[in-house]
């Protein structure tokens, strides 16, 4: 039970080069996320998306595109990388529990992009 | 806009003591409200949750309160443990499906 798998775990990249983060969950989540981690800044949306097929953007979604084309996989893609982009990448996936009222978020363990 | 902010940034607490570390929100439309704890190189992990609509809940030493009027929540960790060392994640979230996260709080819990 893998839960939500992100590739890759490390990268470097150079000013202007191209990449895309991949997120994979075996949960059969409706909703996937991507934020990303900054020292003092907590975690802040980048996109998300509610089902397949579908995304929206977050809090800070400049620099990045994503895509949902498959229910289990959300992938995150920087066109033209740079330096203000160098952070800790997270993906998450949940569901809404109408029951329990819970949003059930699960956590990958982070990418650690670093921009030169 | 920061729509949820966090105190401390930093937080050291004796073996035993209580640790408390608060949120404000401003967002009236936010109805769940979760801590979330994260160690270091692993991804955050729900502790515990309330709902708006419930002034306190215990989960074992955390304790989540909750002040609606003042649009305020809180953690209190009891008897905390080195093993609680860690960084500390409120967040708020709406029908919207995202949840949106303060700054953070980094515990450090002295033997």
């Amino acid at each position: 039970n893998a839960g939500v798998t992100q590739t890759p775990k490390f990268r470097v990249l150079k000013t202007g080069q191209s990449m895309t983060l991949l997120c994979a969950q075996d949960m059969n989540h409706e909703y996937m996320y991507w934020y990303r981690q900054d020292p003092g800044m907590g975690l802040r949306l980048i996109h998300y998306s509610v089902g397949e097929g579908t995304t929206a953007k977050g809090e800070v979604p400049d620099g990045y595109n994503v895509s949902r084309l498959k229910k289990q996989n959300f992938l995150l893609g920087l066109e033209s990388a740079a330096p203000s982009q160098t952070s800790v990448y997270f993906c998450a996936s949940s569901y809404r529990d109408s029951i329990l009222e819970e949003y059930g978020y699960t956590f990958g363990s982070g990418t650690r992009l670093t921009v030169v | 806009q920061q729509q949820v902010k966090q105190s401390p940034q930093s937080l050291i607490v004796q073996k035993g003591g209580i640790s408390i570390i608060n949120c404000a929100y401003e967002n009236t439309a936010f109805d769940y409200f979760p801590w979330y704890q994260q160690f270091p190189g692993k991804g955050p992990a729900l502790l515990i949750a309330i709902r708006p609509d419930v002034s306190e809940k215990k989960e074992g030493r955390f304790t989540i309160s909750f002040n609606k009027s003042a649009k305020q929540f809180s953690l209190h960790i009891m008897d905390s443990q080195p093993g609680d060392s860690a960084t500390y994640f409120c967040a708020a979230g709406d029908s919207s499906y995202k949840l949106i996260f303060g700054s953070g709080t980094r515990l450090l819990v002295r033997p």
